[in-house]
């Protein structure tokens, strides 16, 4: 199985700040690599496909790039809603495996 | 809109098994895959299996071969996930997802609601 490592596990922000949220992967998943936000009570919610690709509805202020085994998740100008958790998923084989989660605090 | 409607909170002894459905509507039901994952409290995500609506297929995590079970019914939209054998370990919430795809890329959209299943005797 591919092991979903993030970094960090939790960090605090302030409104209007950029932070960034580190996934690795134990063996390359290509751009295989999905990420999604969960408040509390709440099923997840995907907010980048295919490494890169921002979901409809998504606001631009959510980036996602890397490869192989390096990505990254990028929130500019951070919104109050923008606290939760978020989760890396890779789809490159099954079992699609997840990162155990980054809980943002605004 | 596409939603995925799953059932009812489940409380189990253990050794018994457990049923959760998910009913999907908005689109057409056969087109798109449809996974299971679970999420123990305060914990991350664990992807269970995939359930091929259109032929009934399905493929499972390792972790769960032998214990879980997911079939459909088509005439009804609807997906199932049956776990057996439960033990305290199994306490989770319970999620339905659909899986869209680029022709390449799959990813989770949307999830229905989550079934919390608490195993306690």
């Amino acid at each position: 199985d591919i092991q979903m490592t993030q970094s960090p596990s939790s960090l605090s922000a302030s409104v209007g700040d950029r932070v960034t949220i580190t996934c690795r992967a134990s063996h390359s998943t290509s751009n295989y690599l999905n990420w999604y936000q969960q408040k509390p009570g709440k099923a997840p919610k995907v907010l980048i496909y295919a490494t890169s690709s921002l979901h409809s509805g998504v606001p631009s202020r959510f980036s996602g790039s890397g490869s192989g085994t390096d990505f990254t998740l990028t929130i500019s100008n951070l919104q109050p809603e923008d606290s939760a958790t978020y989760f890396c998923q890779q789809t490159y084989n099954t079992p699609y495996t997840f990162g155990q989660g980054t809980k943002l605090e605004i | 809109q596409v939603q995925l409607v799953q059932s009812g909170a489940e409380v189990k002894k253990p050794g018994a098994s457990v049923k959760v459905s998910c009913k999907a509507s908005g689109y057409i039901f056969t087109s798109y895959y449809l996974h299971w994952v679970r999420q123990a409290p305060g914990q991350g995500l664990e992807w269970m299996g995939i359930i091929s609506p259109n032929g009934g297929s399905t493929s499972y995590s390792q972790k769960f071969h032998g214990r879980v079970t997911m079939t459909r019914d088509t005439s009804t939209s609807t997906v199932y996930m049956e776990l057996s054998s439960l033990t305290s370990e199994d306490t989770a919430v319970y999620y339905c997802a659909r899986e869209p795809s680029d022709g390449a890329h799959v990813w989770f959209d949307p999830w229905g609601q989550g079934t919390l299943v608490r195993v306690s005797s």
